[in-house]
């Protein structure tokens, strides 16, 4: 159980334009999920945190309107990166909050390559 | 602000042995949650384990410990029997109450056969 998706793996894309990265909890219902942005070598920056119906909470320093999130079902978010830029190439990884008995938990997604030519 | 510090950016460790990696964190909240995750190769981040604060006794999952002490903050994984496929990185993680979560830099495990 506790399986979230994440769909492309991989995109490469010419700079200016957008991509959308689809998050999904397939067994599970997520009112809660993050996205977190990771480069080589380094640790997970949470970047959003993306609430169910309503608007999504950016940490300091990330531009919502360039990385617009929309969570529109209890199973679905999306990231959309708007206009990509070579400097937005990167490794996002979502997840999604588990409600458990002893504690909530957040189960990844496998993540998503973005390269920005 | 919450920070976790994991002091040790590489391990590595013979097939069958055991091996701990530490971390540390600082807050000043009362009730939150620890967790181990592993990254290996792929980049898909797995759980290893979950520790409550309320929770005195430490967690175990199989092969895999900690040894919470929550007057030092500190949150360290033992790894028994170690086996090639535990090669991976393994990042520390403090959530809060409100499921806002914070990760270490990471320690790069490597087993060695």
């Amino acid at each position: 159980g506790a399986v979230v998706s994440q769909h492309p793996s991989w995109v490469i894309c010419k700079s200016g334009t957008s991509v959308k990265i689809e998050c999904r909890s397939l067994d599970f219902q997520a009112t809660t999920m993050f996205w977190y942005r990771q480069f080589p070598k380094q640790s997970l920056m949470l970047m959003a945190t993306s609430n169910e119906g309503s608007k999504a909470t950016y940490e300091q320093g990330v531009e919502k309107d360039k990385f617009l999130i929309n969570h529109a079902s209890l199973t679905l978010s999306t990231l959309t990166v708007t206009s990509a830029h070579p400097e937005d190439s990167s490794f996002y990884i979502c997840s999604a909050l588990l409600h458990g008995g002893a504690a909530d938990t957040q189960y990844f997604g496998p993540g998503t390559r973005l390269t920005v030519l | 602000a919450q920070t976790v510090t994991q002091s040790q950016p590489e391990m590595s460790v013979q097939e069958a042995e055991t091996v701990t990696l530490s971390c540390t964190y600082d807050t000043s909240e009362s009730n939150y949650y620890l967790f181990w995750y592993k990254q290996p190769p792929s980049r898909q981040m797995i759980l290893v384990i979950r520790q409550e604060a309320y929770k005195q006794q430490n967690a175990t999952e199989n092969r895999f410990s900690v040894n919470f002490q929550k007057a030092a903050k500190s949150f360290s994984l033992k790894i028994s029997d170690s086996q090639l496929g535990d090669t991976a990185m393994y990042f520390c993680a403090f959530m809060k109450s409100n499921n806002d979560m914070r990760f270490g830099a990471g320690t790069r495990l490597t087993v060695k056969p």
